[in-house]
C-alpha cells in the first residue's frame, strides 16, 4: 500500500520567515495530494492541493510544489505569521472514488514573534 | 450545504455501554469514510462505504460495527470498547474522482472511554 513520508516532524521559525515541509509518497499511481492544517482539538483544514497533472500551485501565502518523477511534494509558507501555528499532514490518495487518504506522520508548525 | 455534520462533539462511555457516532452530508458524496485519530498522530483510516456499501476495512476490530444506512449518513456502533480506544473519531465524504478530488471531514467526536 501507500507510504507517505513527512519531515520534518517539528520546525521552528520566526514570524516572517519561510517554512518549508517535505513528503515523499511510494506510489505512483497517486494523484492527488492535499496539505491539511489541524489546530490542537480540530479537525483537519484543507489549506491547497494539487493534482499530478500540474507542477506547482500557488494560493497567497501557500504554495505546493510535485515532483512526480522523484514522487516528492512540497508545502512552502512565506511570511510566516502566529496563527499559522499547527500540526500540517500532507496526503496521497489514487484515483478511485473510494480511495483511501493516505497522511504524512505530520509537522508541528511553532511561528515564533 | 458544504458540511459534513458529526454528532455527539464528545461521548464518554463505559466499556460495557453500546454507544453509536453519526456523521451526515447533503453534499451528494458517494464515499463516506470513518478515520481514527490519537493524540499527535495522523488520522488512521477505519472504514471506507463507497455507494452504501462497505469497500475497505482496515482490520479494524468487531467492537466497531459501521452502517451506511442511505447515502447521507454513515453511523458508527460501538460496544464493549477499551480505555485505548479512546481518541478523536473523524467523518470525512468524498464527491470521487469525476466530479472533483477533495475530502471534506467533519469536526469529529472526541470518544473517552472509562
Amino acid at each position: 500500500g501507500e507510504n507517505v513520508e513527512q519531515h520534518p516532524s517539528t520546525l521552528s521559525v520566526q514570524e516572517g520567515d519561510s517554512a518549508v515541509i517535505k513528503c515523499t509518497y511510494s506510489d505512483s499511481a497517486s494523484n492527488y495530494f492535499p496539505w491539511y492544517k489541524q489546530e490542537l482539538g480540530k479537525r483537519p483544514q484543507l489549506i491547497i492541493d494539487i493534482r499530478s497533472n500540474v507542477g506547482e500551485k500557488k494560493d497567497q501565502r501557500i504554495a505546493v510544489t510535485l515532483n512526480k518523477t522523484a514522487k516528492h511534494f512540497s508545502l512552502h509558507i512565506t511570511e510566516t505569521q502566529p496563527e499559522d501555528s499547527a500540526v500540517y499532514f500532507c496526503a496521497s490518495t489514487k484515483p478511485s472514488t473510494a480511495s483511501k487518504l493516505t497522511f504524512g506522520t505530520g509537522t508541528r508548525l511553532q511561528v515564533t514573534l | 450545504d458544504t458540511e459534513v455534520t458529526q454528532t455527539p462533539k464528545h461521548l464518554v462511555m463505559g466499556m460495557t455501554n453500546k454507544k453509536s457516532l453519526k456523521c451526515e452530508q447533503h453534499m451528494g458524496h458517494r464515499a463516506m469514510y470513518w478515520y481514527k485519530q490519537k493524540a499527535k498522530k495522523p488520522p488512521e483510516l477505519m472504514f471506507v462505504y463507497s455507494y452504501e456499501k462497505l469497500s475497505i476495512n482496515e482490520s479494524v476490530p468487531s467492537r466497531f460495527s459501521p452502517e451506511c444506512p442511505n447515502s447521507s449518513l454513515l453511523n458508527l456502533h460501538l460496544h464493549a470498547l477499551q480505555p485505548e480506544d479512546s481518541a478523536l473519531y473523524l467523518c470525512a465524504s468524498r464527491e470521487g474522482e469525476v466530479g472533483g478530488y477533495g475530502y471534506t471531514f467533519g469536526s469529529g467526536t472526541r470518544l473517552t472511554v472509562v
